[in-house]
């Protein structure tokens, strides 16, 4: 069965700086899909970020970007110019190539100090 | 064009009571599932379904049935509420091409179980 697994579950940034959240997944799948949630305190998921296991090149989405490592099994998220707004929980999330398997990760908190 | 919806937003039951959450989209996808978010446990994966007439399990299916009449909605029914199923309910729609994976959340429903 494929686990994710999220390592910090608090982490806090000043505002305008870099953080960097850990993702790692354990699968026996070649393809597959990963993903970054937000949730902010409204609740709503939000996609922030997705990539394809098949590519190679790094995902970036404005100033989300990931360091996707596939024979480590990693997949971390990196926010740039931190914003008060990026305050939420962060949830790394995986599914299979057949769409029907999708795992999340227990989360973690991220909060932006001004 | 709303996307994946859900009522109630709020609901408080007594130990034993039965309700069902409803859930609809208007994306046409196939494929449709039922999340539980606990407290530092992440989304875990109730029920899921993919397409008109088909569902099948996901991690923690007891205590939940759902049916999938039409590719519209997909409803979740609580048959005898339990406190452990005290949680926030997510609906997501979603579907799978060659271009990738997209998974939309409804904006969840807050259940406690008294």
């Amino acid at each position: 069965a494929q686990t994710v697994t999220q390592s910090q579950p608090e982490m806090s940034v000043q505002e305008a700086e870099t953080v960097t959240l850990s993702c790692t997944y354990d699968t026996s799948e070649n393809n597959y899909y990963l993903f970054w949630y937000k949730q902010p305190p409204s609740r709503q998921m939000i996609l922030v970020i997705r990539q394809e296991a098949y590519k190679q090149q790094n995902a970036t989405e404005n100033r989300f970007s990931v360091n996707f490592q596939k024979a480590a099994k990693s997949f971390s998220l990196k926010i740039s110019d931190s914003q008060l707004g990026d305050t939420a929980m962060y949830f790394c999330a995986f599914i299979d190539n057949y769409g029907q398997n999708f795992v999340f990760g227990p989360g973690t908190r991220l909060s932006v100090l001004p | 064009n709303a996307g994946v919806t859900q009522t109630p937003k709020f609901q408080v039951l007594k130990t034993g009571q039965s309700m069902t959450l409803q859930c609809a989209q208007d994306m046409n996808h196939e494929y449709m599932s039922w999340y539980r978010q606990d407290p530092g446990m992440g989304l875990r994966l109730i029920h899921y379904s993919v397409g008109a007439g088909i569902t099948d399990q996901g991690e923690v299916p007891n205590g939940y049935n759902v049916s999938r009449s039409t590719t519209e909605d997909f409803p979740l029914r609580l048959l005898s509420a339990a406190p452990s199923q005290t949680s926030v309910y997510f609906c997501a729609s979603s579907y799978s091409t060659r271009a990738g994976y997209e998974q939309y959340f409804g904006p969840g429903t807050r259940l406690t179980v008294t």
